[in-house]
């Protein structure tokens, strides 16, 4: 079976600084692993995913994950925080079984502060 | 190319009614995946349609249903509607044949119900 955790349900940042969004998995089978945004009122969007080609994974706007296998984490970060990277932040795991299926982790929510 | 659409992306409901919701995958898309989406519970998978059968399903009671056409298009029914009912339904699609588990979903802006 798998799981996502995610540490910390709310973070908070000034802009300008480090954005760390922690996330955790524990699988049975070799794991993919994606994180999502979500913006007010709108679905998710993908930001990256790593499908075991590379353990440092670029994603869109200025974010990147890096998956370690001994820590069982896949923890999102982003140099320099923007007031527009304020969201809601999910970290998911395929599920073994074959195809489509996510589990979630429960989210992230990332206040940045001028 | 254009996204995933859900219609309707507002429904108000009372209690013991039934629901559709529509979704549209993205042009080519075979796989759409249904998730609720709640405060207490998060997201949840509901199930996954390809080629019109269901492949996959999340641990819902039978009042949740769906369906998938010809052209890809899904749908979602919630029969006896009940007030735990209110969440934010996600469509996904995928291509559904060549990625397996690390296919990337891509995700519709969801419809919002709410169940009086």
């Amino acid at each position: 079976a798998q799981s996502v955790t995610q540490l910390g349900s709310h973070v908070s940042v000034s802009e300008g600084a480090l954005v760390l969004l922690r996330c955790n998995y524990s699988s049975s089978v070799p794991p993919y692993l994606f994180w999502y945004v979500q913006y007010p009122n709108q679905g998710l969007q993908l930001l990256l995913k790593y499908t075991s080609a590379a353990t440092l994974v670029k994603g869109i706007n200025g974010f990147e994950a890096e998956f370690k296998k001994s820590e069982t984490s896949f923890h999102l970060t982003k140099p320099s925080a923007h007031m527009s990277d304020a969201a809601e932040y999910f970290c998911a795991v395929s599920a073994s079984g074959g195809y489509n299926k996510l589990i979630f982790g429960a989210g992230t929510r990332l206040a940045v502060h001028p | 190319k254009a996204g995933v659409t859900q219609t309707p992306r507002y429904l108000i409901k009372t209690r013991g009614q039934q629901v559709t919701l529509s979704c549209s995958p993205i042009s080519g898309h075979r796989s759409v995946s249904w998730y609720q989406q709640t405060p207490g519970q998060g997201l949840q998978f509901l199930f996954e349609y390809f080629s019109e059968t269901q492949r996959n399903k999340g641990n819902f009671p039978g009042r949740f249903s769906g369906r998938q056409f010809s052209n890809s298009r899904s749908e979602m029914n919630v029969s006896t509607l009940e007030l735990g009912d209110s969440a934010l339904y996600l469509c996904a699609s995928s291509g559904g044949t060549s990625g397996g588990r690390q296919e990337t979903q891509y995700f519709g802006p969801g419809t919002r119900l709410l169940v009086l």
